[in-house]
């Protein structure tokens, strides 16, 4: 069975440019999650959605960062304009559904640097 | 909401002695816990899950959790490491099927 497939797996840009990363979750999975992983520091969830609808973005800083999920499938996280702070890892990852026990499987990550 | 709490941010442990990882979690409700491996450039992979029932939970590569309601900690132990164990590992409680991470635990294993 296929994973969660991410790209790209690395990125560098400059402050205020944009950048966007990609994700297919699991085939089946309803629900996809963003998180967001700074060196040193556990994963953040950015945004959860519940096939194509958003279901907690609360920690989504809306006015640089955007994500869809627009068929309920694949998803796309975007950022505009980038600043040095994040700089991270963006991890993708999908579960069956929301139910609390469900095991959540990750991507391998897209790794973001800000120059 | 729910959190949880690693105890230790790095663990140097040699070849084929045991671990002990520690963490602690705050819930006053049903909880489940998780616990995930991370090792360089990749993602992060499930270990093990404690939903209910024993205690006592087993992992992949021989890994095991115990959950402790009363002192409201899920330690991770492995009775001997080897150095593909070298990682970071990470526990997390679900907060209405979102995972709340700790900081998480480099494990160094050196020969």
């Amino acid at each position: 069975e296929a994973g969660v497939a991410q790209s790209p797996r690395y990125k560098i840009i400059e402050k205020r440019q944009s950048v966007a990363f990609w994700c297919n979750p699991i085939s089946g999975h309803a629900t996809l999650y963003w998180y967001q992983q700074i060196l040193g520091q556990g994963p953040k969830l950015l945004i959860q959605f519940q096939n194509n609808g958003v279901v907690d973005d609360s920690q989504l800083p809306k006015d640089r960062f955007s994500a869809e999920r627009l068929k309920g499938v694949d998803s796309t996280l975007k950022i505009q304009p980038a600043k040095l702070e994040d700089s991270a890892v963006y991890l993708c990852a999908s579960s069956f559904d929301r139910s609390s026990g469900n095991t959540i499987y990750f991507g391998e990550g897209s790794w973001l640097t800000v120059v | 909401a729910q959190s949880v709490t690693q105890l230790d941010s790095q663990v140097p442990v040699f070849e084929e002695a045991p671990v002990e990882l520690r963490c602690n979690y705050s819930s006053s409700v049903s909880v489940y816990l998780f616990w995930y491996v991370q090792y360089p450039n990749q993602g992060l992979q499930l270990l093990l899950k404690y939903l209910s029932g024993s205690t006592l939970v087993k992992g992949i590569n021989g890994f095991e959790a115990e959950f402790n309601k009363s002192q409201t900690s899920f330690h991770l132990r492995k009775p001997s490491v080897h150095i593909s164990d070298t990682a970071e590992y990470f526990c997390a409680v679900s907060d209405w099927g979102k995972l709340q991470f700790g900081a998480g635990t480099q494990v160094v294993v050196t020969p």
